[in-house]
């Protein structure tokens, strides 16, 4: 059974410091990675991708990958209370399938 | 960006019925679209992947006789939920998939039908 584990938090961090998000996966097999925001009664909506171990920044947010720990990481730099939300990974397989984790929330108090 | 409608947004009918949701990409064509259903406090479960001018596949466990994908065109995919009941109550979510190279396909969510079965 292919899996995708995050922690369910909350996660609560102080407005304007790093909010850190993990998820492991158990699928190998898994060719890329996608964070996803999603506020209450919408729709997830993309961050970022990543498919390359290492680091890939984007503006306030860097996604880590370590395919050998089958592990990704999202960093929120100076959190805002607006990056209160639940946020979702995903694998993906080569046929562009997802695999959903349950998702973090992340509350970010004033 | 790629844009994904989904129409409708909400709906609520009697316990029954039969409800098609569509969902459509409005200014690329998709290869591959994907129904997702989410209930509360729940992440994301793939219901079904559905490609253009051929059967949908269904994830296990998902009625393909109950939840009916029709995929008539590169920007269209519908969702019919035939004989609904209040356990199918849930947020409906589409997807289309692009291709963005180096092996990558980008999903591409709609908004979400929030269906209510009473």
């Amino acid at each position: 059974q292919k899996e995708v584990e995050q922690n369910s938090g909350p996660l609560s961090v102080p407005e304007g410091a790093i909010a850190s998000l993990n998820c492991t996966y158990s699928d190998r097999g898994s060719q890329s990675f996608f964070w996803y925001r999603q506020y209450s009664g919408k729709s997830p909506e993309l961050i970022m991708f990543i498919y390359s171990n290492g680091d890939k920044e984007d503006g306030r947010f860097t996604a880590q990958l370590n395919k050998a720990s089958q592990y990704v990481s999202l960093l929120i730099r100076d959190s805002q209370p607006s990056d209160s939300a639940t946020y979702l990974c995903a694998a993906s397989d080569s046929w562009g399938k997802l695999q959903f984790g349950a998702g973090t929330q992340v509350v970010v108090t004033p | 960006g790629a844009v994904v409608s989904q129409h409708p947004s909400r709906v609520i009918c009697k316990s029954g019925t039969s409800v098609k949701i569509e969902c459509r990409s409005l200014d690329f064509q998709a290869t591959t679209m994907f129904w997702y259903r989410q209930f509360p406090k729940q992440s994301l479960m793939l219901m079904a992947t559905s490609n253009e001018g051929s059967k949908a596949t269904y994830e296990q466990g998902v009625e393909k006789d109950k939840f009916l994908i029709n995929h008539a065109s590169l920007t269209l995919s519908t969702l019919t939920v035939t004989s609904a009941h209040p356990e199918d109550s849930s947020f409906y979510i589409c997807s289309a998939s692009t291709y963005q190279g180096a092996g990558m396909n980008e999903q591409f969510f709609g908004p979400g039908t929030r269906l209510t079965v009473l």
